[in-house]
């Protein structure tokens, strides 16, 4: 979905530095959300935000930061990468406008290899 | 706490059917089914709400059973496009999702 934008889409990179993943959408949506994927763990939530002064926890923030820019931004850091944070990153927004827990629409993903 | 699904893969042939369950240890209020194809980003198929309801997106129907925590997906005379990994996803009514480990459907000519 071109609307859900992720930069970069793949990177490599070593122990110890610091990463910024960075994710911009067309969609209009208020609510953002940062997943990892790992091979057969499914879709864990990082960060979300349900607008620019909202930033909450998910399952596994720990070693993670975010920012909300904008409600159109919405970027993921890690500050000392580690190898165990090498996943596919996915960030996903949804509209809150339509009531409820409305669909998520998810970017392409950053495939992140720590070294 | 994520939800479980069940099975973890499962190997078809064009046009037979399969059922992907997912049950939650919490209450829920919707559950979310995605399908990622390899390489992919997850794509939405569809939300089933409280109160039982069945919805269906082509051949693929879904069920929700509130009270049993439990959604399962129906692949109906399944298709080479259906070929994936199926997520639900757990919405306990706080705007946010707790995915399944996922099954992987692979649907053979």
């Amino acid at each position: 979905d071109a609307d859900v934008t992720q930069t970069p889409r793949n990177r490599i990179t070593k122990t110890g530095k610091r990463i910024m993943l960075e994710c911009s959408q067309t969609k209009g949506h208020d609510r953002m959300y940062w997943y990892r994927q790992d091979p057969g763990l499914g879709l864990r939530l990082i960060y979300y935000s349900f607008d620019v002064k909202d930033i909450n926890k998910g399952e596994i923030s720990d070693g993670y930061s975010v920012s909300r820019q904008a409600q159109a931004k919405f970027s993921l850091s890690l500050e000392s990468a580690i190898p165990n944070q090498t996943a596919l990153y996915f960030c996903a927004t949804s509209d809150s406008r339509a009531g409820g827990n409305q669909p998520q629409h998810f970017g392409d993903g950053t495939r992140l290899s720590i070294l | 706490q994520q939800p479980v699904q069940s099975p973890q893969a499962v190997i078809l042939r064009e046009g037979e059917d399969a059922v992907i369950n997912c049950s939650s240890s919490k209450a829920l209020y919707s559950v979310h089914w995605y399908r990622q194809k390899h390489g992919e980003a997850p794509v939405f198929l569809m939300i089933l709400l409280k109160g039982g309801e069945q919805k269906g997106h082509d051949k693929i129907s879904a069920s929700f059973n509130e009270k049993k925590q439990q959604s399962s997906l129906y692949l109906t005379a399944s298709q080479l496009s259906y070929s994936g990994t199926y997520f639900c996803g757990t919405d306990s009514n706080d705007y946010k999702l707790s995915f399944g480990a996922g099954t992987t459907v692979t649907v053979r000519a």
